[in-house]
């Protein structure tokens, strides 16, 4: 168990339509990263927060919107959905940069 | 761009032997880290072994060992006594505050 805590484990909707993962990092850690990836793909990264402000942008979608509250949990806003945006997203958790990741288990997002 | 190569789509080796996995990568940086994931069939992603660049001796965890050529840019997975166990997604990742990861080896061990 990495201690990084992803809900939910699944979600089906339908293009068009938003919805909101979310991530609870490792106790400690004040980094989380957002990860997408796509069937038979490497992840893509999509957005860092350290401490409730956004350190590094990746390949985020601007109808992909991110957050880290003060608790440090973290929401990742999908919206306008397509059926290329289902996909398995991760998030992961590190103490600072520089430090491993520690992952979660994974949204699995089916667009339909 | 920071980008990483992963040559091997896909290898198979024998339980008990060793197997190596290759991984290039391009950066302009001077420091970073260098990282191989592990990702079975139940999609976790398992962090097998870490590398500092700025570090000349080859990390080692059990019986996963790489052999890190800085100038080369060369980051390889050595897997020993290869088990059953050890099928898996193996994905190389380097960076410093985000990482950057390879598209994936998928490593089938048979009996």
């Amino acid at each position: 168990d990495s201690g990084v805590t992803q809900t939910p484990k699944h979600l089906i909707t339908a293009t068009g339509q938003r919805v909101t993962l979310r991530c609870s990092p490792r106790s400690g850690d004040l980094s989380v990263y957002w990860y997408q990836q796509s069937l038979d793909q490497g992840l893509q990264f999509l957005i860092q927060y350290y401490n409730g402000e956004e350190r590094a942008k990746g390949n985020i979608l601007e109808r992909f919107s991110a957050q880290q509250f003060p608790d440090l949990h973290s929401e990742l806003n999908l919206s306008s959905l397509e059926l290329g945006d289902s996909a398995l997203y991760f998030c992961a958790s590190s103490v600072k940069g520089y430090s491993p990741l520690h992952f979660g288990n994974g949204t699995r997002l089916t667009v339909t | 761009a920071q980008t990483v190569t992963q040559s091997q789509p896909e290898m198979s080796v024998q339980e008990a032997e060793t197997v190596t996995l290759s991984c290039t990568y391009d950066t302009s940086e001077n420091n970073y880290y260098l990282f191989w994931y592990k990702q079975p069939p139940s999609r976790q992603m398992i962090l097998v072994i870490r590398q500092e660049a700025y570090k000349q001796q080859n990390a080692t965890e059990n019986r996963f060992s790489v052999n890190f050529q800085k100038a080369a840019k060369s980051f390889s997975l050595k897997i020993s006594d290869s088990q059953l166990g050890d099928t898996a997604m193996y994905f190389c990742a380097f960076g410093g505050y985000a990482l950057n990861f390879g598209k994936g080896t998928s490593l089938l061990v048979t009996p």
